[in-house]
C-alpha cells in the first residue's frame, strides 16, 4: 500500500534554531502533500497545502515566513520551522493521497514531535 | 474553523462490547472520512464515505452518513484491546482534497 516516510520522528532543539522535517512519498508521486499541526489531545490543525513545483498555501494565521516548505520534487515536501521557539513545541504530521479524484483517502506520515528547550 | 465534532471525547469499553463514535460537522460535504490515531503516531485511513451514501461496512467497521442531520456514525463490533486509540472524522469539501477534522474521540478497550 501506499506509505508517507517522515522523519525525523523526534527532535530536540534550542530556542533560535532552525529544525527541517522530511515527508517522503515511497512508492506513489504526490504533487500535494499537507501539513499539520497536533496539540496534545486535540485534532489536527491544517497549516499549509504544499504544491510541487508552486508555492504552499498556508491556512490563515500560520506563519509563511516562520514555517517554509518546499516541495521540490513529487516525492519530497520539507517542512522548516525557522527560529524556533517554545510555543512551537508540537507534533507535526504530513500527509499526501497517491489517487486522484477528490474521493481519496489520504496517507499520513508517523509524525515528528518537536521539542524546543 | 473546525468542521467535524465527535462525541462522545472518550469512551472505555469492555473487549467484545460495540463500539460507537459519532461526529458532527456544519457544511456541505463531498466525503466524510474516519481516521485511527495511535498514541504519537500518524493517523491510519479506515473508511470513506461519499456524499451519496448512507452506509458502508469494512470488516467490523460500520459507518453511516446521514447528511440532512449533518452527522456520521462509525460503529466497531466485538472490539478488541487492539482497537485501543483515538478516532477521528474527517470532512472533505466538494472539489478540494483538504480535510477538516474533528476533535477525537479516545477509544480505551478493556482486555
Amino acid at each position: 500500500g501506499a506509505v508517507v516516510s517522515q522523519h525525523p520522528s523526534r527532535v530536540i532543539c534550542k530556542s533560535g534554531t532552525s529544525v527541517k522535517i522530511e515527508c517522503r512519498s515511497l512508492d506513489f508521486q504526490a504533487t500535494t502533500m499537507f501539513w499539520y499541526r497536533q496539540f496534545p489531545k486535540k485534532s489536527l490543525m491544517l497549516m499549509a497545502t504544499s504544491n510541487e513545483g508552486s508555492k504552499a498555501t498556508y491556512e490563515q494565521g500560520v506563519e509563511k515566513d516562520k514555517f517554509l516548505i518546499n516541495h521540490a520534487s513529487l516525492t519530497l515536501s520539507t517542512l522548516t520551522v525557522t527560529s524556533a521557539h517554545p510555543e512551537d513545541s508540537s507534533f507535526y504530521i504530513c500527509s499526501a493521497s497517491f489517487q486522484t479524484g477528490y474521493n481519496s483517502p489520504l496517507h499520513f506520515g508517523n509524525g515528528t514531535r518537536l521539542t524546543v528547550t | 474553523s473546525q468542521q467535524g465534532e465527535e462525541d462522545p471525547q472518550a469512551l472505555s469499553i469492555q473487549e467484545g462490547e460495540n463500539a460507537t463514535m459519532n461526529c458532527s460537522y456544519k457544511t456541505s460535504i463531498n466525503n466524510l472520512q474516519w481516521y485511527r490515531q495511535n498514541s504519537g503516531r500518524g493517523l491510519v485511513h479506515l473508511i470513506l464515505i461519499r456524499s451519496n451514501e448512507r452506509e458502508k461496512h469494512s470488516g467490523r467497521l460500520r459507518v453511516t452518513l446521514d447528511t440532512s442531520k449533518k452527522s456520521s456514525s462509525l460503529l466497531i463490533t466485538a472490539s478488541r484491546a487492539a482497537d485501543t486509540a483515538s478516532y477521528f472524522c474527517a470532512t472533505a469539501g466538494a472539489g478540494s482534497y483538504q480535510l477538516t477534522f474533528g476533535k477525537g474521540t479516545k477509544l480505551s478497550v478493556i482486555p
